[in-house]
């Protein structure tokens, strides 16, 4: 079946730093991909979304490219914030399907 | 806020003890997902409701069960309760039934078993 595989954390940098968060998928078909965040003690909200090869889905500085030829949809972000601490979510849908949540990834951002 | 309202916030009880979790999905949302989310598993999808009707089928145990009512809230039914049934339990709103479901979350209901 379709899965998600988001690289373990924590990660944990210093404001300012350049962040990436590596999501890898499995799906038939043409799944669309998602970022959500989590901020402690909320709900999941969704950060980013991309729907077809090669789309780039952005937000609040984040970004990821949807790469079907590397299964990839990793997420990145130029300079970090204080702020931006929380867990992040990879996830696709295949249309048919709810969506399938890789198990997250929690950032850590210290002044 | 996401417009996804979920109650209680917080839920203690024993095991074997049964609970309902309640949602109230988004204004005009027809769908209603339920997750799971602990430490170990992640985010696990249970089950999907749409316009009343049962829509998709995910890891959810015989212990569980749900329903959405004509109001399209939807209550999760958790009995004969286990100490690994300890979790976050979401519920998440979507307009769509299939395609592109770009679900809204609540802000989740934390059960304790004890």
């Amino acid at each position: 079946g379709d899965s998600v595989t988001q690289m373990e954390g924590p990660v944990t940098l210093s404001e300012e730093a350049f962040l990436t968060i590596n999501c890898t998928y499995t799906a038939t078909g043409y799944p669309s991909l998602f970022w959500y965040v989590q901020y402690p003690g909320e709900g999941l909200q969704l950060l980013l979304k991309a729907t077809k090869a090669d789309d780039k889905g952005s937000n609040k500085g984040f970004e990821a490219t949807y790469r079907k030829e590397t299964t990839s949809f990793h997420l990145e972000k130029g300079s970090v914030q204080v702020s931006d601490s929380a867990v992040y979510f990879c996830a696709l849908s295949g249309g048919n399907t709810p969506l399938v949540f890789g198990k997250g990834t929690r950032l850590s951002v210290i002044a | 806020d996401s417009g996804v309202t979920q109650t209680p916030k917080h839920l203690i009880t024993a095991t074997g003890q049964r609970v309902t979790l309640r949602c109230s999905p988004r204004s005009g949302d027809l769908s209603v997902y339920w997750y799971q989310q602990s430490l170990d598993q992640g985010l696990q999808f249970l089950i999907q409701y749409y316009n009343g009707e049962e829509r998709a089928k995910g890891n959810i145990l015989e212990r569980f069960s749900a329903q959405q009512f004509p109001d399209l809230h939807s209550e999760l039914n958790l009995s004969s309760l286990e100490l690994g049934d300890s979790a976050l339990y979401f519920c998440a709103s979507s307009v769509h039934e299939v395609g592109l479901p770009e679900a809204f979350f609540g802000q989740g209901t934390r059960l304790t078993v004890v």
